[in-house]
């Protein structure tokens, strides 16, 4: 069963534009994490953003918040001021396992094309 | 910094041959994970290992063996190849959920993998 969920295959913003990109997940575990990466058409996995299911406060990098609802199960990306240089997928991932245990399991979802147009 | 380092980095297998994939990274990370990319299914879990000498089956784990030869490596055997395996495959790594600071995976440059 998909656990990940990123509902908008395709976006386009206009530069300098704020977008946010959606991520729905679904876990029973009570310590999860999230994260967001970049990949642009070069194929490499940019780190962009982490969130942890006990941190209070959403988490930001940068340009980069990640907009956190736990009862929703929702950890939406918001990139602020888009670039032309944003133009890439954008997968959400989602951790499951207790800190401490020998279970570390990520998962991905299927992912967000994001178009910035000048 | 090396970080992930996958070989090879192109590979073209007849149906049926054999093969393993190789990754190393120089992190000292706990937990390394193999994943496939195919167009419009995002990155899936093939097997993962969350320390030395443990390894768990991930979303998509048939077809593949995996061995976690030390700390250092993992590596991703396709014993049969079939053309369903034709993908992009990534080495990640990561400190691991034994330490609350290591939540940051860190990829490979990916593996191009075409079973004809």
């Amino acid at each position: 069963a998909q656990k990940i969920t990123q509902t908008q295959p395709g976006m386009f913003v206009q530069e300098k534009e704020a977008v946010t990109l959606d991520c729905t997940y679904d876990t029973s575990d009570q310590s999860y994490g999230l994260f967001w990466y970049k990949q642009p058409s070069s194929g490499e996995m940019i780190f962009l953003i982490y969130q942890g299911s006990y941190d209070e406060q959403n988490a930001t990098e940068g340009r980069y918040s990640l907009n956190f609802q736990k009862a929703r199960k929702s950890a939406n990306l918001v990139i602020s001021a888009s670039q032309l240089g944003d133009s890439a997928m954008y997968f959400c991932a989602m951790r499951e396992g207790l800190i401490g245990t020998s279970y570390d399991k990520v998962i991905f979802g299927p992912g967000t094309s994001l178009s910035v147009i000048p | 910094n090396a970080g992930v380092t996958q070989t090879p980095k192109f590979q073209v297998l007849k149906t049926g041959q054999s093969m393993t994939l190789q990754c190393a990274q120089d992190m000292n990370h706990n937990s390394m994970y193999w994943y496939r990319q195919d167009p419009g299914m995002g990155l899936r879990l093939i097997y993962y290992s969350a320390s030395e000498g443990t390894t768990d089956k991930g979303e998509v784990p048939n077809g593949y063996n995996v061995s976690r030869l030390n700390k250092r490596e993992f590596s991703l055997r396709l014993e049969s190849a079939a053309p369903s395996q034709t993908s992009v495959y990534f080495c990640a790594s990561s400190e691991g959920r034994t330490s609350p600071a290591g939540n940051t995976i860190y990829f490979g440059e990916g593996s191009w993998l075409t079973v004809v």
